[in-house]
């Protein structure tokens, strides 16, 4: 079956924008949960989703948020962008939520100019 | 006490060694702990997974050893090969929090 899929791939914003990042699970996972990976951080908890409900969230400003649809689907958006935002975003599905085995999509590159 | 130490940051290991990943936790409420192995241009996939009732879990040339009273647990490639060239994390995740907490990940090379 499909892969988790991400759009886009790769993003490039300048300082104050905003951007949206989309991410499609694999069919009938109904947990989506989003992962911020730098170099100096490493992979950093945002949020996760289950059937709409966003059940966990990380320490990120409230510039960062998300939202799922009822087919799973999930977003994230990021408003007033900053140079430290340039990042891979990570998103991850999963049947039921961890412990249940996350899958990873490849990511979204966004770079902030 | 959110953390999740990892050890060590780089490996270089000759084809057919051992390789060795270590991770240390604070956080008593963790009771998950698997392991993620990513490839550049990648997201991490999961390689074996623990759970805090059992000491060792062997999956093929991947071995998971668990020590609970130390709050330590690693990661063993037998046998290591080129193909296993690649990041791998280590995670801790409390149940019903729906919440990895990664390690800082380990670079492994081995040499062909």
């Amino acid at each position: 079956k499909a892969g988790v899929t991400q759009t886009p791939r790769y993003l490039i914003k300048t300082r104050g924008q905003q951007v949206t990042l989309s991410c499609s699970p694999i069919s009938g996972h109904r947990s989506v949960s989003w992962y911020q990976q730098t170099p100096g951080q490493g992979l950093q908890f945002l949020f996760e989703y289950f059937s709409e409900t966003q059940r966990n969230k990380g320490n990120f400003p409230g510039r960062f948020s998300g939202r799922q649809f009822s087919n799973s689907r999930s977003e994230m958006n990021v408003s007033t962008l900053e140079l430290g935002d340039s990042a891979l975003y990570l998103c991850a599905s999963s049947l039921w939520g961890s412990p249940d085995e996350q899958y990873f999509g490849p990511g979204t590159r966004l770079t902030v100019t | 006490q959110q953390q999740v130490k990892q050890s060590p940051q780089s490996l270089i290991v000759q084809k057919g060694g051992i390789s060795i990943i270590n991770c240390a936790y604070e956080n008593t409420a963790f009771d998950y702990f698997p392991w993620y192995q990513q490839f550049p241009g990648k997201g991490p996939a999961l390689l074996i997974a623990i759970r805090p009732d059992v000491s060792e879990k062997k999956e093929g040339r991947f071995t998971i050893s668990f020590n609970k009273s130390a709050k330590q647990f690693s990661l063993h490639i037998m046998d290591s090969q080129p193909g296993d060239s690649a990041t791998y994390f280590c995670v801790a995740e409390a149940s019903g929090t729906y919440k990895y907490i990664f390690g800082t990940g380990t670079r492994l090379k081995v040499l062909a």
